[in-house]
């Protein structure tokens, strides 16, 4: 059974730091790899998606990092301002493109 | 390109009573998935349409629920009789394809509570 997990659970920095956000799973057997975005009382936004075949994806200020032998990903944040406060929640894309979450880090940017 | 519709985006309702959900994905996205969010957790797949067959329903507490998805496009999850731990958020996602390379876009969800 896949499990995926988000540490930490809940992060505050102040506004311009680098950040870096970790996802495991337990089953190396994915085919992708995805980093949603979640504002309160809003549905996601998607914001990367890694391909197995891919070790990393760009977009931005947002990085994100894939080593299926270790069962990780990472998603790196530069400079970090208050609009990038949220939920961020990474996914394994397993067969029939099913999804499975982990439980999210809130990360709060304080100005 | 106008985004996946859900509605209603609240509903409360008492416990034993029914609800029902309606989702209207992307155009031309032939895959629809049905989540469930309860507080404080990622989404839980529900069930997985593929044009307006089923592919994925091993989650969907069938004792109670239910999702049709009429003519391959809109879809409804329905909820009867509900119980107190349905209360959640329930998403709807759509993408072009269910081959694991296409990326699922999400809509605003409904927020259900159950009282």
């Amino acid at each position: 059974k896949q499990e995926v997990t988000q540490i930490p659970a809940a992060l505050s920095v102040p506004e311009g730091e680098n950040l870096v956000l970790n996802c495991s799973f337990t089953d190396s057997a994915i085919y992708n790899l995805q980093w949603f975005r979640q504002d309160p009382g809003k549905g996601l936004t998607s914001l990367l998606l890694i391909q197995s075949s891919q070790r990393e994806q760009t977009s931005g200020r947002l990085n994100a990092s894939l080593d299926k032998s270790s069962g990780r990903s990472t998603l790196y944040i530069a400079a970090s301002q208050p609009g990038d406060s949220a939920t961020y929640l990474c996914a394994v894309i397993r067969g029939a493109n099913n999804l499975f979450f982990g439980t999210g880090t809130r990360l709060t940017v304080i100005p | 390109e106008a985004g996946v519709a859900q509605s209603p985006r609240y509903k409360i309702i008492e416990k034993r009573q029914s609800v029902a959900f309606w989702c209207n994905p992307i155009s031309g996205h032939a895959t629809l998935y049905w989540y469930q969010q309860i507080l404080g957790q990622g989404p839980k797949l529900l069930i997985q349409f593929q044009n307006n067959g089923v592919v994925d329903d091993s989650q969907l507490p069938k004792d109670r629920f239910s999702a049709e998805r009429l003519k391959g496009v809109d879809s409804t999850l329905k909820i009867q009789p509900a119980k107190l731990e349905d209360s959640a958020v329930y998403l709807c996602a759509s993408s072009p394809e269910g081959t694991g390379s296409y990326e699922q876009y999400f809509g605003p969800g409904t927020r259900l509570t159950v009282t």
